[in-house]
């Protein structure tokens, strides 16, 4: 079956860039997504890839899409404190009700 | 602002209760999910409901039911609680073709069992 996998832990200095890192296994997963869980609170939608790009900016996210190797990752610039938080990245599982695959999660530290 | 309502933020039930966790969708979505979150495990599916009065077991299912009698709503049951249900409970809602949208979700609701 598919699978999401994630780091459990990056630890970044206020102003650095951060990069989380995330493999998947659905080839046919149309979009990918990066959510974010402030400590206490739901998931929020960050952003989103549609499998046809290989790049999307948005303010200081960046995402990356391999998909030869299968490989997403999304890039913070000028990490801040307030960016200290989960971040999930899922696919859709292809077939059935289209359901989110996600990942264990990435807990992202900013420290001064 | 569209938004996914859970009833409560913080429970505290006793082992054996019958507990009723609630979601509400303002914005006419088909989907909803349940799920629940403990650390080092992410996100687990429990149910999953496409249409009213429709559900589907996720992956953990046991221990649990589920009831979507109205579109907007959609309500998680623990029959008999006890203490490894104490975790992070998360409701979602999306449209039948999740896109660029993704999922909408709750702000969760932390269940102690004591």
């Amino acid at each position: 079956g598919e699978d999401v996998e994630q780091s459990l832990f990056l630890s970044v200095r206020e102003g650095d860039s951060s990069v989380i890192n995330c493999t998947y296994t659905d080839s046919s997963s149309t979009y990918l997504y990066w959510y974010k869980q402030e400590p206490g609170a739901g998931l929020q939608l960050l952003t989103y890839i549609f499998s046809n790009m290989d790049m999307k900016q948005d303010q200081r996210l960046t995402v990356l899409l391999n998909k030869k190797d299968k490989h997403l990752s999304l890039r913070i610039a000028d990490t801040q404190t307030g960016d200290s938080a989960i971040y999930f990245c899922a696919e859709i599982e292809t077939g059935g009700y289209n359901k989110l695959i996600f990942g264990a999660g990435t807990r992202l530290a900013v420290h001064p | 602002d569209v938004k996914v309502t859970q009833s409560s933020r913080y429970l505290v039930k006793r082992t054996g209760e019958k507990v009723f966790l609630e979601c509400v969708q303002d914005m006419d979505h088909e989907n909803m999910f349940w799920y629940r979150q403990d650390p080092g495990l992410g996100l687990r599916l429990i149910y999953f409901s496409y249409d009213v009065k429709m559900k589907e077991k996720g992956d953990i299912p046991e221990g649990y039911s589920v009831s979507r009698e109205k579109k907007e709503r959609f309500s998680l049951i623990l029959e008999s609680a006890s203490t490894n249900q104490t975790s992070m409970y998360l409701c979602a809602s999306s449209l039948p073709m999740t896109g660029n949208y993704g999922y909408t979700f709750g702000s969760g609701t932390r269940l102690t069992v004591v």
